[in-house]
């Protein structure tokens, strides 16, 4: 039984090309979000939906758009891909919004343009 | 709690207790300290939580001290499988929502 899911893990593309990686959750749980982790491993969040509502948006380029077509998923896609799009793309999930330290990662996709 | 330092990297041998130890000077009255754990391609797993004093759980245990402006992450008796990235995390109250801080981390590094 997999909590939070992704897919693809992996995913190699060219330059230029728009790309979507999908994210599913069977924990019940009202808020997800994106992380992107960098070659330096950085971690950092992207965005976050409550209940199918966009709560965080980090500076993301607008080439990066959520969408979240029910509170168990939280698909992002992305247009014009560019070399600096790759890392490590985490999809993470919570009970709550508010005072959310535990929060439930997946897997990752891994995001590979050349 | 939103800055957070730790070391960089730790070597331990199995069997033994490895304390990781945070700093986070700027922590807010209303923040809790929390860790997680990466192992590689993998996603971070939460650890432990806690607020003040000490916290234990079936993985791990946490030291507050009174002035909450350090934490350290206890793990007794580690074993090769424990060789992970540990995170001391802070955490930003948005307008709505909790953003996760990740730093640098910790890479510990446990030998037979």
């Amino acid at each position: 039984d997999t909590a939070v899911s992704q897919t693809p893990k992996y995913l190699v593309t060219q330059m230029g090309n728009d790309k979507s990686i999908k994210c599913e959750q069977n924990l019940g749980h009202d808020t997800m979000y994106w992380y992107k982790q960098d070659s330096k491993k950085f971690l950092k969040i992207m965005f976050s939906y409550n209940n199918k509502e966009l709560i965080i948006n980090e500076t993301v380029p607008n080439r990066f758009s959520p969408k979240s077509p029910d509170k168990a998923h939280l698909n992002l896609h992305i247009n014009s891909l560019e070399l600096g799009d790759s890392a490590v793309y985490f999809c993470a999930s919570s009970a709550t919004s508010n005072g959310a330290y535990e929060q439930y990662f997946g897997p990752g996709t891994r995001l590979t343009v050349t | 709690l939103a800055k957070t330092t730790q070391p960089i990297s730790m070597d331990s041998y199995e069997g033994q207790e490895v304390n990781i130890t945070c700093s986070h000077n700027n922590i807010a009255t209303n923040d809790y300290i929390t860790w997680y754990q990466q192992f590689p391609s993998q996603g971070p797993r939460f650890i432990i939580q806690g607020y003040k004093t000490k916290v234990t759980n079936e993985v791990a245990s946490l030291f507050i001290p009174a002035d909450r402006k350090s934490s350290t992450l206890s793990l007794p008796r580690v074993s090769l499988s424990d060789t992970a990235v540990y995170y001391c995390l802070g955490a930003e109250y948005r307008s709505a929502g909790t953003a996760l801080i990740f730093g640098k981390g910790t890479t510990l590094s446990v030998s037979s």
